[in-house]
């Protein structure tokens, strides 16, 4: 079965401009998470979905985050203006429902480079 | 938030070493789980605990769930080139799913040739 699969792997974009991270969540799975890795800080949470629905973007930094789930097996986050603080690898995960909910299955993670 | 301190934050070891590290708490947990990160790539699920006092084994990979459900640990047993990666803990207080799981910031292991 495929995993989380995300998609760019590797992204530089220039300060200012807008970026869009994709991710496709396991089939069957109905949470959906965004993470942030830093060196300085680990993983941060960003926002998470269930069934579609965010639920809780009290980890989103500022404005210029959003995060979208049109759909069961489709979300983006989106960053607008970038910043080179944006900086991080950004990793999409999935759970499923029920027994074995608290466990996340991580993408590969986007690395982002803004200059 | 809450806060998980892990250590130690770097091991170099070498090959063949078994290897120790610790997640401790502030607050009780009634989940622990540990991941795995391979240069490159996201965490991946290692061991899942979810009473105090249990152990639990994964090949040369053992857990543990602390009684005071303060704290966790994992130990990997003869260590080979393969086992380098990050190893993160992480917490989670209530009941409910992996939105209540904290995570710590990881211990690097790196093993000397």
């Amino acid at each position: 079965d495929a995993g989380v699969i995300q998609s760019p792997r590797h992204e530089v974009t220039e300060m200012g401009q807008e970026v869009t991270l994709r991710c496709k969540p396991i089939s069957g799975h109905n949470s959906l998470f965004w993470y942030r890795q830093t060196m300085m800080r680990g993983l941060e949470l960003l926002i998470y979905f269930n069934n579609n629905v965010p639920i809780d973007d009290s980890g989103m930094p500022e404005d210029r985050f959003s995060a979208k789930m049109p759909n069961a097996s489709f979300s983006t986050l989106k960053i607008q203006p970038s910043e080179p603080r944006d900086s991080a690898v950004y990793f999409c995960a999935s759970s499923p429902v029920g027994a074995g909910s608290e466990k996340l299955f991580f993408g590969s993670g986007t690395q982002l480079s803004v200059l | 938030g809450q806060q998980l301190n892990q250590s130690p934050q770097s091991m170099f070891i070498q090959e063949g070493e078994d290897v120790s590290m610790n997640c401790t708490s502030s607050s009780i947990f009634n989940t622990w789980l540990w991941y795995k990160q391979d240069p490159g790539e996201g965490p991946v699920l290692l061991i899942a605990l979810y009473k105090a006092g249990e152990l639990t084994s994964n090949g040369r990979l053992t857990a543990q769930f602390g009684i005071t459900r303060k704290d966790s640990f994992l130990n990997i047993s003869a260590s080979i080139p393969s086992d380098v990666g990050i190893y993160f803990c992480a917490g989670r207080r209530t009941g409910g799913g992996a939105d209540g799981l904290t995570f710590g910031k990881g211990t690097h292991l790196i093993i000397q040739p």
